[in-house]
């Protein structure tokens, strides 16, 4: 059983369109976050939630927004997706608020491509 | 502000040679450490992590690290490097303590090739 995945695992498309990337997982933790790495592999967060609230926005553009349905998962939309946003988004959850005890899982990854 | 530092964003070694990885971060006060590897096209997995005691820990895959207070260090080491150790290593540091808010902090890095 896959802990942390998300859909898709590739994900190409035009500048001005909006998507989403969905997230789950099923290791009963409280927490998930959204990371995003450039094509540098730095990783920098996006956005954190816990338990269906959000306690970490850090400074994305307000064309990215987060939705968490329940505690299990959590999705992240773009809108009018520009060339700078192509990048890997990584889903990861914690056991505990915050960063927890003991690191995150994390999930395989969605590569975005913006042409 | 919380910063970690991966001075070699290369590093090439043979198979069966030993392999070092350097973490340096800048933390108020000692953070919780973790070394994570990241292979082609994969997400990041757990390698070890260090939050007291002992400062010699022990992780996965034959890897261990040191944590260094007085250089504010924490390097990840492994005896024999195997192919499938080629890879991208992540070191990262987090608050102490349980708290919503806290996140971890990643260093830019350091890509592992691994030469037969």
């Amino acid at each position: 059983d896959t802990a942390v995945s998300q859909t898709p695992k590739y994900l190409v498309t035009q500048m001005g369109n909006d998507k989403s990337i969905k997230c789950e997982q099923n290791l009963g933790h409280d927490t998930m976050y959204w990371y995003k790495q450039d094509s540098k592999k730095f990783l920098k967060i996006m956005f954190s939630y816990n338990n269906k609230e959000l306690i970490i926005n850090e400074t994305v553009p307000n064309r990215f927004s987060p939705k968490s349905p329940d505690k299990a998962h959590l999705n992240l939309h773009i809108n009018s997706l520009e060339l700078g946003d192509s990048a890997v988004y990584f889903c990861a959850s914690s056991q505990d608020p915050g960063q927890g005890a003991y690191g995150y899982t994390f999930g395989s990854g969605t590569r975005l491509t913006v042409v | 502000a919380q910063s970690v530092t991966q001075p070699d964003i290369h590093i090439t070694v043979s198979e069966g040679a030993s392999l070092e990885l350097r973490c340096n971060y800048s933390y108020g006060a000692t953070p919780y450490l973790f070394w994570y590897v990241q292979s082609p096209g994969q997400g990041l997995q757990l390698l070890l992590k260090y939050f007291s005691g002992d400062t010699l820990v022990q992780g996965i895959k034959g890897f261990e690290a040191e944590f260094k207070r007085s250089q504010s260090s924490f390097n990840l080491r492994k005896p024999s490097v195997h192919w499938s150790d080629a890879a991208e290593y992540f070191c990262a540091v987090g608050p102490k303590g349980v708290a919503a808010g806290n996140k971890l902090t990643f260093g830019g890095g350091t890509r592992v090739l691994v030469k037969p």
